[in-house]
């Protein structure tokens, strides 16, 4: 058990810029979560895989935010025309059941 | 609408004392809690979890208290010690939302004092 890791660690951007994160789940855990983190709040749940199909999405997830899980393995967050508002910590998290395990997030900050 | 509430920011405790944490949450349909351990530049850790058809949970120092009737539910650590010393979040799920997505608090920052 590696444990989720997730890539980069820290990605600066200037404004308007597109920036794309990867999160590689514990490897028998088909459910793969991403949840946002904003400075003295808790996690925010963003969105959820069950495989490779993308069952639920916050409202949160606006139409820049895409997230994909192509072979039901590895996932990708990506943020097209960044805003200082999408500021934050990206975590995203795996589970076979109940428990869900997270990574060490992406600190994205936008200029 | 904050379902999910962990009304103290900060908690301060001696070395060796207990530390109790708690959390309140408004939606019914939850039934299942789990408390993380969060530390600077680090994923939330997983500590404890309980089910809504208990009302306590124990694993070594860190006990889980549920009562239903009043959406209220505390984390024990006992005794404390400073490597205790973090961010802790309650987070609550419902089996009938897919995934079993996680709704967490605001966050409470344990400090343990040698």
């Amino acid at each position: 058990d590696t444990g989720v890791s997730q890539d980069p660690r820290h990605k600066i951007t200037k404004r308007g810029q597109n920036v794309t994160f990867r999160c590689d789940p514990i490897s028998e855990h088909n459910r793969l979560y991403w949840y946002r983190q904003t400075l003295g709040q808790g996690p925010e749940f963003l969105t959820y895989f069950q495989n490779e199909a993308q069952l639920e999405k916050s409202r949160l997830l606006s139409d820049r935010f895409s997230a994909e899980r192509p072979k039901g393995s590895f996932s990708t967050l990506e943020i097209q025309r960044t805003e200082q508002g999408d500021s934050a910590m990206y975590l995203c998290a795996s589970s076979s059941a109940d428990r869900q395990y997270f990574g060490p997030g992406t600190r994205l900050t936008v200029t | 609408d904050q379902q999910v509430k962990q009304n103290s920011p900060s908690l301060s405790v001696q070395e060796g004392r207990i530390s109790i944490l708690n959390c309140d949450y408004t939606n019914s349909m939850f039934d299942y809690f789990l408390w993380y351990k969060k530390y600077p530049a680090e994923g939330p850790t997983f500590l404890i979890s309980i089910s809504s058809i208990k009302d306590k949970n124990e694993d070594g120092r860190f006990t889980v208290f549920l009562n239903k009737s009043a959406k209220h539910l505390s984390l024990h650590i006992v005794p404390s010690q400073p490597g205790d010393s973090a961010v802790y979040f309650c987070a609550a799920s419902a089996s009938g939302n897919a995934g079993n997505m996680l709704t967490f608090g605001g966050g409470t920052r344990l400090m343990v004092k040698p």
